[in-house]
């Protein structure tokens, strides 16, 4: 069974600091698909990333980085410089055995970026 | 329409009344799933459609959940004998992706609608 862990509720920052966002997962397959997708007040669900168990590179885009580590399942998100904007709830997923059937997400964690 | 399409964006029922949701996917995508979100919780699955394949109901929590997809296309997600604790946001998401591995575009495989929220007083 897969299972996402994100152990931060709510995390509080101020505009500019850098913050970090954590997910672990568990999974039993060895081809399986990393995502992050952000909530923000609107209510849709606007994805970020999309990353394969192939693929342990980190990425960066813009003020967004993801580092993946197999070794300790985690595939934690990082905002440099921080804005009021980026206030949302972010999910972690994780869809095993490279099909999009189901994704099991993450039970997200609430940033708020103080001005 | 060029996104997930759902219907209607709030709903107010009294408890024991039966609620339908709407979801109108995004032309083409075969697949389509139902989410829910409860306050201050994460997504949780409720069912998924792909083409004409029996649907995969492993995710509604009791027999008062159903889901039908008619033609290939919009779904309707009904709950009869609403309770309280089925106050949450109801998310629907399509995709073009399945059943086929994904490609090696980085693009999303699930396109959210924006949500129903369902409150039963």
């Amino acid at each position: 069974a897969q299972k996402v862990t994100q152990a931060q509720t709510e995390i509080s920052v101020v505009e500019k600091e850098d913050v970090t966002l954590d997910c672990v997962y568990e999974t039993r397959d060895t081809t399986y698909y990393l995502f992050w997708y952000k909530q923000p007040p609107s209510g849709e669900l606007v994805f970020l990333i999309r990353r394969n168990s192939f693929d342990e590179q980190n990425e960066i885009s813009g003020r967004y980085s993801w580092n993946f580590q197999k070794s300790t399942s985690s595939f934690n998100f990082t905002i440099t410089a921080s804005q009021v904007v980026d206030s949302a709830v972010y999910f972690c997923a994780l869809s095993e055995g490279g099909s999009a059937r189901q994704l099991t997400f993450g039970s997200g964690t609430q940033l708020t970026v103080l001005p | 329409g060029a996104g997930v399409s759902q219907s209607p964006s709030n709903k107010v029922t009294e408890k024991g009344k039966d609620v339908e949701l709407r979801c109108d996917p995004i032309s083409g995508h075969t697949a389509l799933y139902w989410y829910r979100q409860s306050l201050g919780q994460g997504l949780e699955f409720l069912i998924y459609f792909q083409g004409n394949s029996a649907p995969d109901k492993s995710g509604l929590p009791s027999d008062r959940f159903s889901a039908e997809r008619t033609g290939g296309s919009v779904s309707t997600l009904t709950i009869q004998r609403t309770q309280q604790e089925d106050s949450a946001v109801y998310l629907c998401a399509s995709s073009a992706n399945l059943p086929v591995p994904w490609t090696g575009i980085n693009d999303s495989p699930l396109h959210f609608g924006n949500g129903t929220r369902l409150t039963v007083t």
